[in-house]
């Protein structure tokens, strides 16, 4: 079984629409995350919640709006698409350990390619 | 802010040893991790150091200097399937700041 699961794996679409991305982790992980991987292969944080609690928000446009039904899935939303927001969407999961980080490693989700023309 | 620097790209020989180097300034430090990201596919976790000294995992160790914001990853035996880039990310509180990678091209 998967650990953590997004769909869909490829998205195409138009500047101007609205598309929603889903993940889903069956870990058990307290914290869901939503990574953004530029054409330079950076990542960078953009979303960070904690059962279901918002503790991160990397002053994204708010075109693009989380929501987190449960601790298991953190959705993304993405309003009016433009060009710049094309790029690989990754949903990771860890379990916090407090001042022990020795677990608290990220599991990745096979990514979503967004392509907007 | 957070800075965190890598070789953009490196080429090493089957059978042979590299080092990818990783140098970072953050505001806090939790740990630092490494990453293996093959084209096209997630990352997956290889290593962390939290303590200063050199982690040891089969074929791959990592090293970390707190004080000099110094990390590296060291591959033994290289095989082929190891050419993939190599993300470093230093754990602060909350957060995961990632560099940009170092891609590893492996040949025979």
């Amino acid at each position: 079984d998967t650990a953590v699961s997004q769909t869909p794996k490829y998205l195409v679409t138009q500047m101007g629409n609205d598309k929603s991305i889903k993940c889903e982790q069956n870990l058990g992980h307290d914290t869901m995350y939503w990574y953004k991987q530029d054409s330079k292969k950076f990542l960078k944080i953009m979303f960070s919640y904690n059962n279901k609690e918002l503790i991160i928000n990397e002053t994204v446009p708010n075109r693009f709006s989380p929501k987190s039904p449960d601790k298991a899935h953190l959705n993304l939303h993405i309003n009016s698409l433009e060009l710049g927001d094309s790029a690989v969407y990754f949903c990771a999961s860890s379990q916090p350990t407090g001042s022990d980080t020795t677990n608290e490693k990220l599991f990745f989700g096979s990514g979503t390619q967004l392509s907007v023309l | 802010g957070q800075n965190i620097d890598q070789p953009t790209e490196m080429t090493a020989t089957e059978g042979a040893i590299v080092q990818i180097n990783c140098t970072y300034q953050t505001s806090g430090f939790n740990g630092l991790f490494w990453y293996q990201q093959h084209a096209g596919e997630a990352p997956t976790f290889l290593s962390y150091n939290v303590l200063d000294g050199l982690e040891e995992k089969g074929r791959f160790s990592s090293f970390l200097s707190r004080s000099k914001g110094y990390s590296y990853l060291l591959l033994k035996e290289l095989q082929m399937k190891d050419s993939a880039s190599y993300l470093c990310a230093v754990h602060n509180f909350n957060k995961f700041y990632f560099g940009s990678g170092t891609k590893l091209n492996v040949k025979p």
